[in-house]
């Protein structure tokens, strides 16, 4: 059974910093992965998809890299600011999968002014 | 791009009673929707899928009595927690996903507090 890790589970910074959210899975037969942004009591915004075959993906400020034989994946944010704060989830899709994610419980990053 | 509307954003409800949550694509058809439930601090998990037309595929431990989910048309789907318990209380997303497309989108959530 694929199982989705996340660390840290919470992270505070103050504005202006680089920072790293990671991801681990167990098992590396996955279609894809994917980095969503939850903001509270709100659905999920998708951050960044990696298919298998990549190794990473950027978009603006937000870099994710993927290594499937190790089953790592990271989140990258690039002088982060104030609206970074939020809960971002990680979810892969199992191989051959249709669209059934399987999901990390989040890191809860909050950033200071 | 794609638009999945969930409603209602927040409901409350009395022990016993039953609610309905909807769940519809806006400009696409979704033939698979599926059905997520997160509690506090844990992970999303998927509850069951349905395909339009058919009948939903529960995932292991989820009460399909309980959960009653329907998908009779290919922009709308409902999930109705029948006879709410407090235990209940979570908050459910849908997502939608159409034909041939591998992911789906996410409606905003639906906030279910049963007292």
């Amino acid at each position: 059974k694929q199982e989705v890790t996340q660390i840290p589970a919470a992270l505070s910074v103050p504005e202006g910093e680089n920072l790293v959210l990671n991801c681990s899975f167990t098992d590396s037969a996955i279609y894809n992965l994917q980095w969503f942004r939850q903001d509270p009591g709100k659905g999920l915004t998708s951050l960044l998809l990696i298919q298998s075959s990549q190794r990473e993906q950027t978009s603006g400020r937000l870099n994710a890299s993927l290594d499937k034989s190790s089953g790592r994946s990271t989140l990258y944010i690039a002088a982060s600011q104030p609206g970074d704060s939020a809960t971002y989830l990680c979810a892969v899709t199992r191989i051959s999968g249709y669209s059934t994610l399987t999901f990390g419980k989040g890191t809860m990053l909050l950033v200071s002014p | 791009g794609a638009v999945v509307s969930q409603h209602p954003s927040w409901v409350i409800c009395k022990s016993g009673t039953s609610v309905k949550i909807e769940c519809r694509s806006l400009d696409f058809q979704a033939t698979t929707m599926f059905w997520y439930r997160q509690f506090p601090k844990q992970s999303l998990m998927l509850m069951a899928t349905s395909n339009e037309g058919s009948k939903a595929t529960y995932e292991q431990g989820v009460e399909k009595d309980k959960f009653l989910i329907n998908h009779a048309s290919l922009t709308l789907s409902t999930l109705t927690v029948t006879s709410a318990h407090p235990e209940d209380s979570s908050f459910y997303i849908c997502s939608a996903s159409e034909q041939g497309i591998s992911q789906g989108t996410f409606g905003s959530g639906t906030r279910l507090t049963v007292v």
